[in-house]
């Protein structure tokens, strides 16, 4: 079945550093991904997508590529901030799995000033 | 629209109990899922609706367990005679029709942290 695999954290980077959170995927066909961040007791927001393959989703100052020969969407950022830490979540959709969700187990961001 | 609602954000229960929880999607999405998340992990399926209609359950859904979405807007998730197990967040999202959903992404909520003591 579908998955999705997540470097384990947390990640621990200094204010500015630049910021790599790998994800992996196993699915048949063509999802779409997606990475979610979920801030202290609140919910999952998206923060971006991709639909096929070479795709680049970007928000906020993060950018995630679709890379299908490595089934991969690297989460990075080039300068972190003290905002942004939080657990960012890899997720996958399928048309052949009725749109449904898989979500990595997620991966804890703390950025100290 | 203020986005998925979800409520209560906090339920404290006793073993046994029954709980009741209750999610009002954005109003012109069609598609309402529950899923679980436990500390440190992702969020795991349990089921969804289509309008008012139930289209899959997850077998994480036991028979303790019952979803409705009765006029197809917003959705209840019952858990009955409550285990220690049962303690989670519970979060609710929605998002547009089929075809639609995997170019959208989907909202979700805050969630409803449930405790059984």
């Amino acid at each position: 079945g579908d998955s999705v695999t997540q470097m384990e954290g947390p990640v621990t980077l200094s204010e500015e550093a630049f910021l790599t959170i790998n994800c992996t995927y196993t699915a048949t066909g063509y999802p779409s991904l997606f990475w979610y961040v979920q801030y202290p007791g609140e919910g999952l927001q998206l923060l971006l997508k991709a639909t096929k393959a070479d795709d680049k989703g970007s928000n906020k100052g993060f950018e995630a590529t679709y890379r299908k020969e490595t089934t991969s969407f690297h989460l990075e950022k080039g300068s972190v901030q003290v905002s942004d830490s939080a657990v960012y979540f890899c997720a996958l959709s399928r048309a052949g799995g009725s749109y449904i969700p898989t979500f990595g187990r997620g991966t804890s961001l703390i950025v100290h000033p | 629209d203020t986005g998925v609602s979800q409520d209560p954000r906090h339920k404290i229960t006793k073993r046994g109990q029954n709980v009741t929880f209750r999610c009002d999607p954005i109003s012109e999405h069609n598609r309402l899922y529950w899923y679980r998340q436990t500390l440190g992990q992702g969020p795991e399926f349990l089921t969804y609706f289509q309008n008012e209609a139930q289209l899959e359950k997850s077998r994480l859904l036991s028979d303790r367990f019952s979803a409705e979405r009765p006029k197809g807007s917003f959705s209840t998730l019952e858990i009955q005679r409550t285990e220690q197990g049962d303690s989670a967040m519970y979060l609710c999202a929605s998002s547009p029709l089929l075809g639609d959903s995997a170019n959208y992404g989907y909202t979700f909520g805050s969630g409803t942290r449930l405790t059984v003591v």
